[in-house]
């Protein structure tokens, strides 16, 4: 069965820090893979999202990069943090799209979560 | 561009009655689209989905959503609500015909239980 690691659950980093979170995938092959931030009060915001190895779609202009070494992992960085970077941030993943198979694009399978408090 | 939005960030109901999520889409092809379930400091789990098959999707813990193409909505109900089922809940849609597939969430609704 796939399962999915992000760590570390709780992170308290000081402002101009850098930042490096990791998510990894195991049991599926070539899977979408997604980092979204949940500020408080607010939704789930996509920030990055990626359909293979080194790509990576940006979908907010922000103090955040992220990257995707191999297949399975996926890495959300920042050079210097911003106040505004805290927030609950997660990683997830999805069957990736197979020109419109049913089951493929379906639901995202979330992580527990990286709670990130910039001081 | 697709999206989803989630009428009414709050909502209380008392242990008992009917719970009635709300939450319209917009996509420009045949959505999939998803209900979630958030507890406090974890991440969320899928309450259920719908892709295209029965516009009447049955999910866990006796919670139901009606795919409604002409009202382009898929609202989230539960007969009975029980005090375990307060929590943040989350609908989502994704693109159906995409290769460069991604999941968009509404704001959420906070669902509270009153005793």
């Amino acid at each position: 069965s796939q399962t999915i690691h992000q760590w570390p659950a709780t992170l308290v980093q000081p402002v101009g820090s850098p930042l490096s979170l990791e998510c990894t995938v195991e049991g599926t092959s070539n899977p979408n893979l997604y980092w979204y931030r949940q500020a408080a009060g607010r939704g789930l915001q996509l920030l990055f999202y990626s359909v293979g190895i080194g790509q990576i779609s940006s979908e907010v202009p922000q103090n955040l990069s992220a990257s995707r070494p191999q297949d399975r992992q996926f890495i959300l960085s920042s050079k210097k943090l911003l106040l505004s970077d805290s927030g609950f941030y997660l990683c997830a993943w999805s069957v990736p799209y197979w020109g419109g198979i049913e089951g493929s694009n379906t639901e995202a399978f979330f992580g527990q979560g990286t709670r990130l408090t910039v001081v | 561009a697709q999206s989803v939005t989630q009428l009414g960030s709050h909502v209380s109901v008392s242990e008992g009655a009917l719970v009635l999520l709300r939450c319209n889409y917009s996509s420009s092809v045949p959505p999939y689209l998803f209900w979630y379930v958030q507890y406090p400091n974890q991440g969320l789990q899928l309450l259920l989905k719908y892709t295209s098959a029965a516009t009447l999707v049955k999910g866990i813990n006796g919670f139901e959503a009606e795919f409604k193409k002409s009202e382009t909505s898929f609202h989230l109900t539960k007969p009975s609500a029980h005090m375990s089922d307060a929590a943040e809940y989350f609908c989502a849609v994704s693109d159906t015909y995409s290769s460069a597939s991604k999941i968009i969430f509404g704001s959420g609704t906070r669902l509270s239980i009153r005793p």
